[in-house]
Formats: structure tokens, C-alpha cells, sequence
């Protein structure tokens, strides 16, 4: 079945501008997370969805950054007032909810966000 | 707080030979600890996971890891390695009692294979 996927693969934005990254889960997947990776560092948390609400968002850096997720399917990263210091590559993966499995996530290809 | 460690910032192996690459973690729970390897231009992809269980699990691409709780260490392993493993790897924890939770990853051990 198809995977995790993630557009625009790449981004390039102006600094102050406002950009959506988009994710959509593998079907029937109900857990969702958000992930950004830096230049030679590993992924870091940023957001986690369990269905249609955000269950953790204590890595979401500051109120510019915000995501939503409103039908538990597909889900918008927005960034606004974009700053040199966001881009990065951002991750998407997803696994299955409480007691439907093991917790394995399954990542996206991401999207590389560059601010100039 | 929850944090992985990966001592190896840059690894350089020849072909053929073994190959270690060493995680340690720190974690309140029961951890669920896994391995990711990442190519240039890539995502992530999942080599092997310990939720519990047999401590020596095995993996896709000949990969192994062992489960070390008395060490905190869930250390990689391959007997022989092929110039296309040359690749990023990722150590990461989450939490096992918590279901779904966000992984912690490490930084990353970069796997270099010379002839």
C-alpha cells in the first residue's frame, strides 16, 4: 500500500513569509507526528496527533509554528513569519493508535524548507 | 529527561569487514528503542525495533542489535558490510508503557564503506 507522503518536497520561501507543509498518513493510521531535522542532527520532535486533535505539542518551538489535522487523516504544518533559522528538513510519519498494534512510525520522504 | 546518545559522529569501515554502531539512552520507562538508517536525500527507514522480548533482534539488510538494560545500550551490528550500507543511522526511544509516543533520536553516526 502507499506510504507516508509529504509536498512540496522541497520549499523555498522568503523570510517573514507564511508556508503550509503538507502530510498525508498511511490510510487507517491514526497517530501522526511532526519532526524536523537540521542540518547533521537527527530528527526532533515537534507535534503529535491522535486522530483529529493534538495529543502533545510541547515541541513545537514558538506560537509561529502551529498544525492541524481536522478529518484524522491528512495534516497541515503552518509556519508563519518565517525566520533563516526554519529550514530544515521536515518530517512526517505515522503509526497505528492504542491498541491497534505495535507503535512502529512510518516516515515520509519530508520537505526541505529553505528560508532566505 | 529522555535522550539518546550516539558516540560516533562519523564511522569509516572497509568492505567485508563488521561493523558496530553504538547507542546509549536514557529513559524513565520501559523504553521501545529502534534503529533508522537514512540515505543522502532520503527518509528514514526502519532497520529494526525491541518492543520486548528475545534482547537480540534482528533485522532488515543482515542488520542485528542487542537490548542491553543493565548497559542502557541497544548497540547495531552487521557481520560483513556492502559499500551501499554507506549511509546515516539513527538510534531513537520511545516509550513503551506510554503507547504512542514521540521518539527521542540521537544525532546520528554517518557510515562511510571504503574498498
Amino acid at each position: 500500500g502507499a506510504g507516508v507522503s509529504q509536498t512540496p518536497s522541497n520549499k523555498v520561501t522568503e523570510k517573514g513569509k507564511y508556508v503550509e507543509l503538507r502530510c498525508d498518513p498511511i490510510s487507517g493510521h491514526t497517530a501522526l507526528y511532526w519532526y524536523r531535522q537540521s542540518l547533521g542532527q537527527g530528527p526532533e520532535f515537534l507535534i503529535y496527533f491522535q486522530g483529529t486533535g493534538a495529543a502533545d505539542d510541547s515541541g513545537l518551538p514558538n506560537d509561529r509554528f502551529f498544525a492541524v489535522r481536522p478529518e484524522g487523516s491528512v495534516s497541515t504544518l503552518k509556519i508563519q513569519r518565517t525566520e533563516r533559522g526554519d529550514s530544515a528538513v521536515y518530517l512526517c510519519a505515522s503509526s497505528q493508535g492504542p491498541g491497534q498494534g505495535d507503535y512502529e512510525q512510518y516516515f515520509g520522504p519530508g520537505t526541505r524548507l529553505t528560508v532566505t | 529527561a529522555q535522550s539518546v546518545t550516539q558516540p560516533d559522529i562519523h564511522i569509516t569501515v572497509s568492505e567485508g569487514a563488521s561493523l558496530e554502531l553504538r547507542c546509549n539512552y536514557s529513559y524513565g520507562a520501559t523504553p521501545y528503542l529502534f534503529w533508522y538508517v537514512q540515505s543522502p536525500g532520503q527518509g528514514l527507514q526502519l532497520l529494526l525495533k525491541y518492543f520486548s522480548g528475545d534482547t537480540l533482534v534482528q533485522g532488515i539488510k543482515g542488520f542485528e542489535a542487542e537490548f542491553k538494560r543493565s548497559q542502557s545500550s541497544f548497540n547495531l551490528r552487521k557481520p560483513s558490510v556492502h559499500w551501499s550500507d554507506a549511509a546515516e543511522y539513527f538510534c531513537a526511544v520511545g516509550g513503551a508503557n506510554s503507547g504512542n509516543t514521540p521518539l527521542v533520536f540521537g544525532k546520528g553516526t554517518r557510515l562511510s564503506v571504503i574498498a
